[in-house]
């Protein structure tokens, strides 16, 4: 079974900080890495994805990848409340995504 | 301009119904699935589709059937339904599967209760 770990939180920062979501999987094949956020009893919206060691930044968002690592992560700067919501990890297997359990995120004003 | 809908919304039935939830999308994608999200949140990959053609059919109830009529629309029926299969059901689709990318748009979800 591969699997994509994620702390399920609540992870609480305050408003105007750097909130770090952490995400590790099993598959060492594994090609593209993607984030999406969810509010509560909404769908899941894509925020951003990495294929490339590295970093990759859009606006306060910066994804992170290590692929030896197996670890991929989300830097949301400037933290925002309407930033508050579940993070989703997902890694692509064949032609599905993986999904971790997602993480929880307050923003607290 | 909804990309990925779905209906209904909100479907309340009995244990031992018979239900369809429905998924159209219009951004020109060839491949849709359909996932479920159970209480605790956790979305799993149930189906998908490209061009019509199923390509992922995971480890679920043979009571659960997709249909896929076209590409721009993929449809899931239930029979017999039980109370283990209360969940947010969600469509998604993508243009393509191959490659590195595989960005997945998702539809508003149908949360589905059996009593």
């Amino acid at each position: 079974q591969k699997e994509v770990e994620q702390n399920s939180g609540p992870l609480s920062v305050p408003e105007g900080a750097i909130a770090s979501l952490n995400c590790t999987y099993s598959d060492r094949g594994s090609q593209s890495f993607f984030w999406y956020r969810q509010y509560s009893g909404k769908s899941p919206e894509l925020i951003m994805f990495i294929y490339s060691n590295g970093d990759k930044e859009d606006g306060r968002f910066t994804a992170q990848l290590n692929k030896a690592s197996q670890y991929v992560s989300l830097l949301i700067r400037d933290s925002q409340p309407s930033d508050s919501a579940t993070y989703l990890c997902a890694v692509k297997a064949g032609y599905a995504l993986n999904f971790g359990k997602g993480t929880s995120l307050l923003v607290t004003p | 301009d909804t990309a990925v809908s779905q209906t209904p919304k909100y479907l309340v039935t009995q244990m031992g119904n018979d239900k369809s939830i429905k998924c159209e999308q219009n951004l020109g994608h060839d491949t849709m699935y359909w996932y479920k999200q159970d209480s605790k949140k956790f979305l799993k990959i149930m189906f998908s589709y490209n061009n019509k053609e199923l390509i992922i059919n995971e480890t679920v109830p043979n009571r659960f059937s997709p249909k896929s009529p076209d590409k721009a629309h993929l449809n899931l029926h239930i029979n017999s339904l039980e109370l283990g299969d209360s969940a947010v059901y969600f469509c998604a689709s993508s243009q393509s599967s191959g490659g590195a990318g595989n960005e997945q748009f998702f539809g508003p979800g149908t949360r589905l209760t059996v009593l």
